[in-house]
């Protein structure tokens, strides 16, 4: 199957700061490129979707000015959780999936806390 | 709107017994369903997928599903666990209605090997 590269795959930061979760396409073009975060022994919660060079379509009850996600090429997408605080920290994952296909293939997530 | 339910969140087997892990799933269309694994700290990996062809769908590692369109169910089995197989799966459904975009996943299902 294809590769999706999700980087980095675990990060500490504090309070107040900005981190940044990239997704690599490495081996197809993703028109479209997926969020979600999981919390602990629970299911996936979709954040939201993308399609390159358009703005990304949040779920409801997710911020958008919370998680800044950029979609600029047809092999990267990024996710980034602004001002994050204690209550961010989670799994993040996201999938990819190529213009005409049904599957979507999983990055290997990235566990963000927060201190 | 589309929804998985996995029945036992986990589900415990001796190593050489049979696997069988359950989701049914609510569609008001033609339903695309999906099967994944996820290890501790990872991403999700296909394990199987029915598009409308085949109803007994056959996947990697030995396992397989069945689509009954009349039971609304897509129940995973495996005929022999092994050690390797323990991991937490999640069932999941997609279809036309969100131009196969959206997945909305299951709850998932914690399957447990002993020796």
């Amino acid at each position: 199957g294809a590769v999706v590269s999700q980087h980095p795959s675990w990060v500490i930061c504090k309070s107040g700061t900005s981190v940044k979760i990239e997704c690599r396409s490495l081996d197809f073009q993703a028109t479209t490129m997926f969020w979600y975060r999981q919390f602990p022994k629970q299911s996936l919660m979709l954040m939201a979707t993308s399609n390159e060079g358009s703005k990304a379509t949040y779920e409801q009850g997710v911020e958008k000015d919370k998680f800044l996600i950029n979609h600029a090429s047809l092999t990267l997408s990024t996710l980034t959780v602004t001002s994050a605080h204690p209550e961010d920290s989670s799994f993040y994952i996201c999938s990819a999936r190529e213009a005409g296909h049904g599957e979507a293939f999983f990055g290997q997530g990235t566990r963000l806390t927060v201190v | 709107a589309q929804s998985v339910t996995q029945l036992g969140s986990h589900v415990s087997v001796s190593e050489g017994a049979l696997v069988l892990l359950r989701c049914n799933y609510s569609s008001s269309v033609p339903p695309y369903l999906f099967w994944y694994v996820q290890y501790p700290n990872q991403g999700l990996q296909l394990l199987l997928k029915y598009t409308s062809a085949a109803t007994l769908v056959k996947g990697i590692n030995g396992f397989e599903a069945e689509f009954k369109k009349s039971e609304t169910s897509f129940h995973l089995t495996k005929p022999s666990a092994h050690m390797s197989d323990a991991a937490e799966y999640f069932c999941a459904v997609t279809s036309m209605n969100t131009g196969f975009q959206k997945l909305v996943f299951g709850t998932g299902t914690r399957l447990l090997v002993s020796p």
